[in-house]
């Protein structure tokens, strides 16, 4: 079957760094998405990796190895803002989108 | 950037009645619109695939009459629930990639809130 897993939930602290992971196992590999979703909103758009390797966007950066069907998603410079669930998303060999269930930030002042 | 509207933001209705739910995408055609469902603290849960002028697809265990789903356009899809009742009520989202994309991104609309009383 497929399948998406991230953490649950973690925590950090106002100005830090963390780092949230996403592991998969699916058919067929036709990128990896991250969005940011607050409580209540729909999900937005972070980042997009469908080669190995680092994407940095401002504080975001996502990284991607596709031999391990790994992904980290990592945010720095912490802000209250960024407490939101994050959640990971793999387009499939039939362009499916499989959803993680997604982790929830929580940041402490 | 791209943009997707979703309305209404929030809707209540009485149980028995018919709830529309409208997704445009106002800045690109949108070949393929989906549509999702999401539980408190659930993660999305895909409800049905619709390709513009084509029936939509639906994941298995949802009710393809109950849940009706139309794309006539290449910025309009719309969902109905007919027959509402309150184990529908959750948030609904609707998602569109478009032909310039070359669908490596995919914009979600706002979510519809239904409450079913």
């Amino acid at each position: 079957g497929q399948n998406i897993d991230q953490p649950t939930e973690m925590t950090a602290t106002e100005g830090a760094i963390v780092q949230i992971n996403c592991t998969y196992q699916t058919s067929g590999f036709n990128g990896l998405f991250w969005y940011q979703q607050h409580a209540g909103e729909a999900p937005t758009f972070l980042s997009y990796n469908v080669l190995d390797g680092l994407e940095e966007k401002g504080r975001f950066s996502s990284f991607l190895s596709r031999s391990k069907g790994y992904s980290y998603l990592l945010l720095k410079e912490l802000q209250m803002k960024d407490s939101a669930s994050y959640l990971c998303a793999v387009k499939d060999s039939n362009y499916q989108l499989i959803w993680g269930a997604g982790t929830k930030l929580i940041i402490k002042p | 950037g791209a943009v997707v509207s979703q309305h209404p933001s929030r809707v209540i209705c009485k149980s028995g009645t018919s709830v529309k739910i409208e997704c445009r995408s106002l800045d690109f055609q949108a070949t393929t619109m989906f549509w999702y469902r999401q539980f408190p603290k659930k993660s999305l849960m895909l409800m049905a695939t619709s390709n513009e002028g084509s029936k939509a697809t639906y994941e298995q265990g949802v009710e393809k009459d109950k849940f009706l789903i139309n794309h006539a356009s290449l910025t309009l899809s719309t969902l109905t629930v007919t027959s509402a009742h309150p184990e529908d009520s959750s948030f609904y989202i609707c998602s569109a990639s478009g032909d310039g994309d070359s669908g490596n991104t995919i914009y979600f609309g706002e979510g519809s809130w239904l409450t079913v009383v």
